[in-house]
């Protein structure tokens, strides 16, 4: 267990319509990073955020947003979905590693969205 | 983040050694080096991280050699559930409120068989 908690774990809706994914970062987490896994694809970053402030953008479509709330917890609003859209949704939240010194990343389960 | 090349498959035998490498010849001083490991549908999951010559915890080790263009994760006697898809991340991962795009590469996807 990770310790990041991402809900929906399963979706099903269809094209067109919006959803909302959510994510509950580390206990004490910051940032939070989103990314798109399509079927046999790599990870794609999407937006981070860090204290409720966007930090950095990936190839997020206009169609999707989010943000993150002052309890920290962040949402993805995906819009006028489309088939291509389906995919896992992976939240991960940062933390410093306390055997190297450095930070790295957890994430969670994903939420698995499917465009019908 | 520095671009990473990894193998893009290996196979092994189930109670060998693996050891997959990472290429990152433009790795920057204040980065470290994490791999991951994914499971078909299931979130990455950390497995380790270095900044330089060698790290071993019980899941694995990480070979860093000292000028760290590479880095070598060796997980010791796999079993068929190493079946896995393994990232290495290059970079100064934030705790703070730097931007950074985290990108994950290809990966290697490990096949373990009896």
């Amino acid at each position: 267990d990770s310790g990041v908690t991402q809900t929906p774990k399963h979706l099903i809706t269809a094209t067109g319509q919006r959803v909302t994914l959510r994510c509950s970062p580390r206990s004490g987490d910051l940032s939070v990073y989103w990314y798109q896994q399509s079927l046999d694809q790599g990870l794609q970053f999407l937006i981070q955020y860090y204290n409720g402030e966007e930090r950095a953008k990936g190839n997020i479509l206009e169609r999707f947003s989010a943000q993150q709330f002052p309890d920290l917890h962040s949402e993805l609003n995906l819009s006028s979905l489309e088939l291509g859209d389906s995919a896992l949704y992976f939240c991960a939240s940062s933390a410093r590693d306390r055997g190297t010194g450095g930070n790295t990343i957890y994430f969670g389960e994903g939420s698995w969205l499917t465009v019908v | 983040l520095a671009k990473t090349t990894q193998p893009i498959s290996m196979d092994s035998y189930e109670g060998q050694e693996v050891n997959i490498t990472c290429s990152h010849n433009n790795i920057a001083t204040n980065d470290y080096i994490t791999w991951y490991q994914q499971f078909p549908s299931q979130g990455p999951r950390f497995i380790i991280q270095g900044y330089k010559t060698k790290v071993t915890n019980e899941v694995a080790s990480l070979f860093i050699p000292a000028d760290r263009k590479s880095s070598t994760l060796s997980l010791p006697r796999v079993s068929l559930s190493d079946t896995a898809v393994y990232y290495c991340l290059v970079g100064d991962i934030p705790g703070t409120g730097t931007a950074s795009k985290l990108t994950f590469g290809t990966g290697t996807r490990l096949q373990v068989t009896l």
